[in-house]
Parts: structure tokens; sequence; C-alpha cells
């Protein structure tokens, strides 16, 4: 079953702009992470929240994390053309296993 | 480091054939390999895990005689789609942690296109 849930399904932003997408999940997790996915292609890992951690950066990357609210947001700034992608948050349980939200689909036009 | 090549890239078959689709870890030990499917605008769903040297733990709802999984050895593993139909049709992508890293992160093939006649 689908644990997390992104929003927005699909964001369409200037190079330049900030993007932000959420993410909520329903269970306890280890950790949060966050994919990014290009058209056809296998994903990429981009970052890594462990349940016990809050903020973390990653070059232009901000994840958030917040426990109590069972939700997540990756922050990507500046955002350049090659950011177009779909992004995927999925949550971490303690056996290893990954649950995959659904996506938020990412278009940066030039 | 830490890359996962899968092949073929895509294949197209007839209704009723067998199609293998291999999983490698190139530059490290996979202590587990996961298989997932992944149609058309939608997300992941795992189908499997794959433990080297024993059996797949399959998920809730996945026939475990259509999709047959093999892990021989820690940078291989398989996975056979038996008598294919045209509803197997999808992306298949495998990933796999490794074993030295210990952890939560999984590396991700570049996955498998799949048609079925």
């Amino acid at each position: 079953s689908q644990q997390g849930e992104e929003d927005p399904q699909a964001l369409s932003i200037q190079e330049g702009e900030n993007a932000t997408m959420n993410c909520s999940y329903k269970t306890s997790i280890n950790n949060l992470q966050w994919y990014r996915q290009n058209s056809g292609r296998g994903l990429v890992h981009l970052i890594l929240i462990r349940s016990n951690e809050r903020e973390k950066h990653s070059g232009r990357l901000r994840v958030t994390l917040d426990t109590s609210k069972k939700s997540s947001s990756l922050l990507i700034t500046a955002s350049r053309a090659a950011d177009t992608a779909s992004y995927f948050c999925a949550t971490g349980g303690s056996n290893y296993k990954l649950t995959f939200g659904k996506g938020t689909l990412l278009t940066v036009n030039p | 480091g830490a890359v996962v090549s899968q092949h073929p890239s895509w294949v197209i078959c007839k209704s009723g054939t067998s199609v293998k689709i291999e999983c490698r870890s190139l530059d490290f030990q996979a202590t587990t390999m996961f298989w997932y499917r992944q149609f058309p605008k939608q997300s992941l769903m795992l189908m499997a895990t794959s433990n080297e040297g024993s059996k797949a733990t399959y998920e809730q709802g996945v026939e475990k005689d259509k999709f047959l999984i093999n892990h021989a050895s820690l940078t291989l593993s398989t996975l056979t789609v038996t008598s294919a139909h045209p509803e197997d049709s999808s992306f298949y992508i495998c990933s796999a942690r490794d074993r030295e890293r210990g952890a939560e992160t999984q590396y991700f093939g570049p996955g498998t296109r799949l048609l079925v006649l």
C-alpha cells in the first residue's frame, strides 16, 4: 500500500524560482527519503532524513521532517531546467523496505 | 560508487512467453535486492524482497509462481516473468542495499520496460 502522499501532484515553475514539495505519511518510520526520477528512468537518491532529525541540507536541497505531523517537505532552491523530473518521498521502516508516495511532477521552465 | 545495472533495458515479447530480467550491483555487494513495478504515471510498488541465498519474500497480491526471483550471488538477482500477458506490461525496477554501507539507502537500477503483445 502507498504510505506517502505527495502534494502537489504537479508543479510548474520558472527557472530560478524555488520549488516546494510536501509528503505526508501514516505510520511510524525510521527514516524518510526523497528520490528523483527522470522520465522513463530509474530513481536517483537525493537525501535521507532520520526520524530523530528535523532538517537536512544537501546543496540546493533542504528537507524537513515533522514526525508529530507525519509530514516532510523538500525544497529545491534556485531551480534549473535540469531539475525537471518526478520527485518521490519514500518511508523506511525497520525491515529496510521503502514505501513510496505517488510523486510530484516538477516542471522547470527555462 | 553504488551502481546498479539492469538488463535488458527494454523487451517486447509475445503473450505466453517468459522473460528474465537481471539486476546487478556493479561495485558493491548487495545483501538485499528489491524488485518494484511501476505503471505509467504511477508510483513504485514493491513486489518482493530478495536476499542472497534464501527465498524471496513477496508482497501481498504478488504471485510468486508468476514472478520468479533468484538471488544467486551478492551481486546478481533475477526476476522471471513467467507466461507473460499484456497486463504484465510495465516498468520493472530493481534496487540494492549496500552490504558495507549497511543501512537504509537503496540504489536503483535504470529499469526494464516490458511490453507484452
